[in-house]
């Protein structure tokens, strides 16, 4: 069966400190990773990840994806409260619309 | 502002009621979705709309039913609903399937349902 694995499932860090979320899957058919922020509703997107070993960058974070060991990273490096958030993974398969995604990695920043 | 815009924000129904809820995207995608986030589990697939057409129904109970009039709009009708249905639901739009091309979902700001 399709799965992917996030951890850690929670993460309590001082503001300033770097942090590493991580993402492991098991899917067939595989066609792209996804990771996204949900601080409130919206789950907002961050990355898309098709290459492996290529890292993808946005300010203070970024993402990496080993396909041949089926995992991802996200990094975040000097943390800010607003980054505060729950932040999902999911793969995308080639064969259907059925993106699976993680249970969530909710990063508390403390002040 | 996602640009795909749900309503209502919070609804509290009971289980003999009928409801809906809207999604309404601006970004011109062609595929939308409906999610089902339910507390400490994975955000649940349980419909795929492709240039209106249905083209996924992840084996969800008759008691949700979709509509997509055009492009831009996606209903969840709602009846006779049970407790456990109470959760986040999530509309989602692409600018094409996520299965034939490399479009990430764009996430509405969902509607908390509650089923008294």
């Amino acid at each position: 069966e399709d799965k992917v694995v996030q951890s850690p499932l929670s993460l309590v860090v001082h503001e300033g400190d770097t942090v590493t979320l991580n993402c492991s899957y098991e899917v067939t058919n595989f066609r792209s990773l996804l990771w996204y922020k949900q601080e409130k509703k919206a789950p907002t997107f961050l990355f898309m990840l098709t290459s492996s070993g290529i890292e993808k960058k946005s300010g203070r974070l970024s993402s990496i994806l080993d396909k041949k060991e089926l995992f991802s990273i996200l990094n975040i490096t000097a943390t800010q409260t607003g980054d505060s958030a729950v932040y999902l993974c999911a793969v995308v398969p080639n064969r259907d619309d059925k993106i699976i995604f993680g249970k969530g990695t909710r990063l508390h920043i403390l002040p | 502002e996602t640009g795909v815009t749900q309503t209502p924000r919070h609804l509290v129904m009971g289980m003999t009621n009928k409801k809906s809820l809207k999604c309404e995207q601006h970004l011109g995608h062609n595929a939308m979705y409906w999610y089902k986030q339910s507390a400490k589990k994975p955000l649940e697939l349980m419909f795929v709309y492709s240039l209106e057409e249905r083209v996924e129904n992840n084996s969800v109970p008759s008691r949700f039913s979709p509509e997509c009039p055009n492009s831009s709009h996606l209903f969840l009708h709602l009846h006779t609903l049970q407790p456990e249905d109470s959760a986040l639901y999530l509309c989602a739009s692409s600018q094409a399937r996520v299965s034939s091309y490399n479009s990430p979902l764009h996430f509405g700001n969902g509607t908390r349902l509650t089923v008294t």
